[in-house]
């Protein structure tokens, strides 16, 4: 079984630039996490969706961010602009309910110059 | 103060050496778990757990409500443990709330 799947793996932008990151998360999981991880730190969440509804978005800074999983499978997480303090590792999870166990993709490392 | 606080936050061990990872939150959870980063890598869940402990190989994952503490043990640690261990606890309206993580290095 395929896993968590995330693209880009790496993504190197100048600030002020959008930037877009894609996630197809596992076959059959509803649940499905958008996390920000900062170098020596633990993940925070930034979204959740239960199929195609945000279902807890309270961490999504709304001004710059935004998030969408239109048919209830894959998402997309959107920077625009990017600033120089959003350079991190962004996660997405999914799970088959609720919180049960959540599988990680590999993370879109940002990089932003 | 964090909710969650893991110790040590660096540690280093020898091959074979058992290994010790504490966990403490200071929230009401409805189940912790322990998760694995690799460097460059994703995170793997080792165990969710709600009481009481749990084993899967060399890992051991136990955990005591009353005092809001898990701990994650290794034994027989070998250098491919070498990781970044993660505990998070699982708080009303199913949120993760993780704790910054253990890096453990064991050397050959």
């Amino acid at each position: 079984e395929a896993g968590v799947v995330q693209s880009p793996r790496y993504k190197i932008i100048e600030k002020k630039q959008p930037v877009a990151f894609w996630c197809n998360p596992i076959s059959g999981h509803n649940t499905l996490y958008w996390y920000l991880q900062n170098l020596g730190q633990g993940p925070e969440l930034l979204i959740r969706y239960e199929n195609e509804e945000a279902v807890d978005d309270s961490q999504l800074p709304k001004d710059r961010f935004s998030a969408e999983r239109l048919k209830g499978v894959d998402s997309t997480l959107k920077i625009q602009p990017a600033e120089l303090g959003d350079s991190a590792v962004y996660l997405c999870a999914s799970s088959k309910q609720g919180v049960e166990t959540q599988y990680f993709g590999p993370g879109t490392r940002l990089l932003v110059l | 103060k964090n909710e969650v606080e893991q110790s040590p936050q660096n540690l280093t061990a020898q091959e074979g050496e058992f290994i010790t990872i504490n966990c403490s939150y200071s929230v009401g959870i409805s189940a912790l778990h322990w998760l694995q980063q690799h460097p460059g890598g994703g995170i793997v869940s080792l165990f969710m757990l709600s009481s009481g402990k749990k084993k899967h190989g060399r890992l051991i994952a136990t955990i005591n409500i009353q005092e809001k503490h898990s701990s994650l043990h290794i034994t027989a640690s070998h250098p491919r443990d070498s990781a970044v261990y993660i505990c998070a606890v699982e708080t009303s309206g199913s949120r993760l709330t993780f704790g910054e993580g253990t890096q453990l290095t064991v050397n050959p």
